[in-house]
């Protein structure tokens, strides 16, 4: 099965700044991979994905790269604002199937 | 809220109980899924369903039944031989075709006194 690494685990950085999260997995045939937020006491909801078949994929102030060689991927956010305070997650196919999900263990980002 | 529900949002039992959490979705999805989240974990996959009358067993399945008898429902039961069952449970689903989002529930945060 799949093992997914996230790093940090806990992330502060000023308003206005950038943050990175980095995710690491085992599994070299998986080829989609999904960042979900967590906000305080609610639910996780899926604020960006990317598939293999691209290197670097970007929504506004996030963007999500994957280096399929090095079997890595990292969620970058710019200008960052207190609102973006929340627990991130990667994710990464359990199986080959792509019916689950192996989840990293989150990083808490806290935007002062 | 992105159709699909979960009740009770706080739970409280006895050790020794069973208890049965709840999760519906009109999403129309045909697979769905309970995951535990303890601090510091991140989400950890207990059972899952793709298609009614079958589910698969995840990673942390001891200690849990899981019945998928109508597409719409897929509910959760706590047993006792849970050994920490203390946790928040989330609920999602998602179509069953490749590459696309999971939609989670608000959660149930269960507490074993």
């Amino acid at each position: 099965g799949e093992n997914v690494e996230q790093h940090p685990s806990t992330l502060s950085v000023q308003e206005g700044d950038s943050a990175v999260i980095k995710c690491t997995y085992s599994d070299s045939a998986s080829n989609y991979f999904p960042w979900y937020k967590q906000e305080l006491g609610k639910r996780p909801q899926l604020i960006i994905d990317i598939r293999s078949n691209v290197g670097e994929k970007k929504d506004q102030r996030i963007a999500v790269t994957l280096n399929k060689t090095a079997k890595h991927f990292s969620l970058h956010i710019t200008e960052t604002q207190p609102e973006d305070s929340a627990v991130y997650f990667c994710a990464a196919p359990m199986n080959s199937g792509y019916s689950t999900l192996t989840f990293g263990k989150g990083t808490m980002l806290l935007v002062s | 809220d992105g159709g699909i529900t979960q009740s009770p949002k706080y739970l409280f039992r006895k050790e020794g109980q069973n208890v049965t959490l709840s999760c519906e979705q009109n999403l129309n999805h045909d697979a769905m899924y309970w995951y535990r989240q303890d601090p510091g974990q991140g989400l950890r996959l207990i059972y899952y369903s793709q298609i009614v009358n079958d589910f698969q067993k995840g990673d942390i399945a001891e200690g849990y039944s899981v019945s998928r008898e109508k597409k719409e429902s897929f509910p959760l039961t706590v047993t006792s031989a849970q050994k920490n069952p203390t946790a928040f449970y989330l609920c999602a689903s998602k179509e069953r075709v490749t590459y696309n989002e999971q939609f989670f529930g608000p959660g149930t945060r269960l507490t074993v006194l």
